[in-house]
């Protein structure tokens, strides 16, 4: 596809399970980014990709969120034992490098999680 | 820390007002500054954005004016359609490497009506 394609669009689990979240990088984008939009607010940082490794991961608020890219296109954002407060949408973006002006993200759609 | 402030929460114009909309950084080390528009269900989308060695940019009818002193910059939607209904975020990064980490503000839900 042409853009950014985020699966499931929707996924509601119970406390305490376990959610992979997938992203499909738009075709050459070699950065890619998991964000965190709760309800109300900005997207907040997860963590950032370049290529197959993870340059940046200081948004990731703690151990039971992890996320790889082992063939440095798609990424699956993998969230052990579920909390409520994990409810929000997951947004994935990917860019181009090496750009001298523009620094553009390229957002999916969003998976929504609801943690009952 | 929020590192972006942005306000107002919320904006209600009539078509063909202008819209403004305000934010205001912490770190100096921000280097760009754009502007994303989010529709319902949708993910944000770059509208504009803008460097710090200049003080405006115009595409269309959206404006950013950029205040490097005050660490201070805006958006101005001219002549504002009900298209335009969406929530706007503000955004910093720092420069350096391919890292375009994005730390936005908490938006602006703008109706335009009819």
């Amino acid at each position: 596809g042409a853009g950014v394609s985020q699966t499931p669009s929707n996924k509601v689990t119970e406390k305490g399970k376990y959610v992979e979240l997938r992203c499909d990088p738009i075709s050459g984008h070699t950065a890619l980014y998991w964000y965190r939009q709760s309800l109300g607010q900005g997207p907040e940082f997860l963590i950032y990709f370049q290529g197959t490794g993870a340059a940046d991961d200081s948004g990731l608020p703690n151990d039971r969120f992890f996320a790889v890219r082992p063939e440095g296109s798609v990424s699956t954002l993998k969230i052990q034992r579920t909390e409520r407060g994990d409810s929000a949408v997951y947004l994935c973006a990917s860019s181009l490098t090496g750009l001298a002006g523009r620094r553009e993200l390229f957002f999916g759609e969003g998976s929504r999680l609801t943690v009952l | 820390q929020q590192q972006v402030k942005q306000s107002p929460q919320s904006l209600i114009v009539q078509k063909g007002g202008i819209s403004i909309i305000n934010c205001a950084y912490e770190n100096t080390a921000f280097d760009y500054f754009p502007w994303y528009q989010q529709f319902p269900g949708k993910g944000p989308a770059l509208l504009i954005a803008i460097r710090p060695d200049v003080s405006e940019k115009k595409e269309g009818r959206f404006t950013i004016s950029f205040n490097k002193s005050a660490k201070q910059f805006s958006l101005h939607i001219m002549d504002s359609q009900p298209g335009d209904s969406a929530t706007y975020f503000c955004a910093a990064s720092r420069g350096g490497g391919s890292n375009y980490k994005l730390t936005f503000g908490k938006g602006t839900l703008l109706t335009v009506n009819p």
